[in-house]
């Protein structure tokens, strides 16, 4: 199985700051013979569904904000949120779906310094 | 409007069975391959099963593999998912999910205690 594996666990940004997420793969997540890494990002507020941001490792999905960026190839994988805002708070969990078993990585909670 | 619909959670004991369903609406279910992925109390999120547009092909956690099936009726556009020999570990909320996970129901929580 793949593990999946995000740093750090929590952090606490500003207002109007950046937070960075990251999230490493225990094998690489870039299949060759389309060049798509296959690592996607969600964001899951309190007593919500996650919602689905970044897929294909990079491409937002639609509605996002473009404040939203993923970014990262192979193993390595980073989301970055910019500017952050009030509504932003919440659990980030990357997930791999380059093979069965999907798997999530442990979550990072992103709150308000 | 685009939505997924879970119903079917409760409370049972260990070793009892349950059988959750999904009701789609929205879009063609068919086309689609559909997930169940569940999230034990102040936990992350447990990918559990899939299974193609089809029906014909399935996939299972380890964890759940044997205890298990998920099912889909396309001409009713819901999906299933029998489980059985439940035990504690497996008390969550069970969502279900589409495709590439853009489109989630809201959950339906499933509790396994004596």
């Amino acid at each position: 199985d793949i593990v999946m594996t995000q740093s750090p666990d929590s952090l606490a940004v500003s207002l109007g700051e950046r937070a960075t997420i990251n999230c490493q793969s225990s094998h690489s997540l870039l299949y060759g013979s389309n060049s798509k890494n296959y690592l996607a990002w969600y964001q899951q507020k309190p007593g919500q569904p996650p919602k689905l941001l970044i897929y294909w490792a990079s491409t937002r999905d639609s509605g996002v904000p473009d404040r939203f960026s993923g970014s990262g190839s192979g193993t390595d994988f980073t989301l970055t949120i910019n500017n952050l805002q009030a509504e932003d708070v919440a659990v980030y969990y990357c997930k791999q779906y380059f093979s069965i078993p999907l798997t999530f990585g442990g979550g990072t909670k992103v709150e308000i310094k | 409007e685009v939505q997924l619909v879970e119903s079917g959670g409760g409370v049972v004991q260990p070793g009892g069975s349950l059988r959750l369903s999904c009701a789609a609406s929205g879009f063609t279910f068919s086309d689609y391959a559909m997930h169940w992925v569940r999230q034990a109390p102040g936990k992350g999120l447990e990918w559990v099963s899939l299974i193609t547009g089809d029906g014909n092909g399935t996939h299972y956690a380890v964890s759940v593999k044997g205890r298990f099936i998920v099912s889909r009726d396309n001409t009713k556009n819901s999906l299933y998912l029998q489980m059985s020999d439940l035990r504690t570990e497996d008390t969550a909320l069970y969502y279900c999910t589409k495709d590439i996970m853009q489109l989630w129901g809201q959950g339906t929580r499933v509790a396994v205690s004596s």
